[in-house]
């Protein structure tokens, strides 16, 4: 079945420890895209990418940093600069822009 | 610059009565408007998109929506409210770019 899968669906690390979320896609999209959400405060981009070997800064970039060497492949590097890590992170796809976004099922972090 | 603005970050109905989910945007350019579901731990599911077809739009599970331009508005709607509706209602929109940009969410309640 095509669709975005993200691991660990759990993650605990202590702080100061950079963490690396997985989001791999098998649906054919040129875009990617990174979001953190918090309660009461919706979605906010972290980072997205149009194509391999480019990305973007999204809203809340600073403590996060990405790679996108394959087209399937999006990972997200929570590090240790990023000052309250703990959320529920979601990777999406889509086609290209004003397109529909697929999701993830979400990773929650938490940094102890 | 693009906006979504959600008014009421929690709703309550009684199960079988009219829901309504309000949902305002701001865009320099014709948007594309998606309304997404989210169950707990979960990510988002589509459940409707508008893009510039007919402003009157259905989605899945009885839902549907309205484009009004002249009011800047996308509200959600569904005539009868059933206990599995009980979820977050995300409003977002593309327009000028790739970026997706979200409201800050409704809480659905559905009461017997």
């Amino acid at each position: 079945d095509g669709g975005i899968t993200q691991s660990p669906k759990y993650l605990f690390r202590k702080e100061g420890q950079n963490v690396t979320l997985s989001c791999e896609q098998n649906l054919n999209h040129d875009a990617m895209y990174w979001y953190r959400q918090d309660p009461g405060q919706g979605l906010r981009l972290i980072y997205y990418s149009q194509i391999v070997n480019d990305f973007q800064k999204g809203d809340i970039a600073e403590g996060y940093s990405v790679s996108r060497e394959k087209k399937e492949s999006f990972p997200l590097t929570v590090t240790s600069a990023q000052k309250n890590p703990t959320a529920f992170y979601l990777c999406a796809s889509s086609i290209e822009g004003y397109t529909e976004a697929f999701f993830g099922q979400g990773t929650r972090l938490t940094v102890v | 610059a693009q906006s979504v603005t959600q008014l009421g970050s929690h709703v309550s109905v009684s199960e079988g009565a009219l829901v309504l989910l309000r949902c305002n945007y701001s865009s320099s350019v014709p948007p594309y408007l998606f309304w997404y579901v989210q169950y707990p731990n979960q990510g988002l599911q589509l459940l409707l998109k508008y893009t510039s077809a007919a402003t009157l739009v259905k989605g899945i599970n009885g839902f549907e929506a309205e484009f009004k331009k002249s009011e800047t508005s996308f509200h959600l709607t569904k005539p009868s409210a059933h206990m599995s509706d009980a979820a977050e209602y995300f409003c977002a929109l593309t327009g000028g770019g790739n970026k997706l940009t979200f409201g800050t969410g409704t809480q659905l309640k559905v009461e017997l």
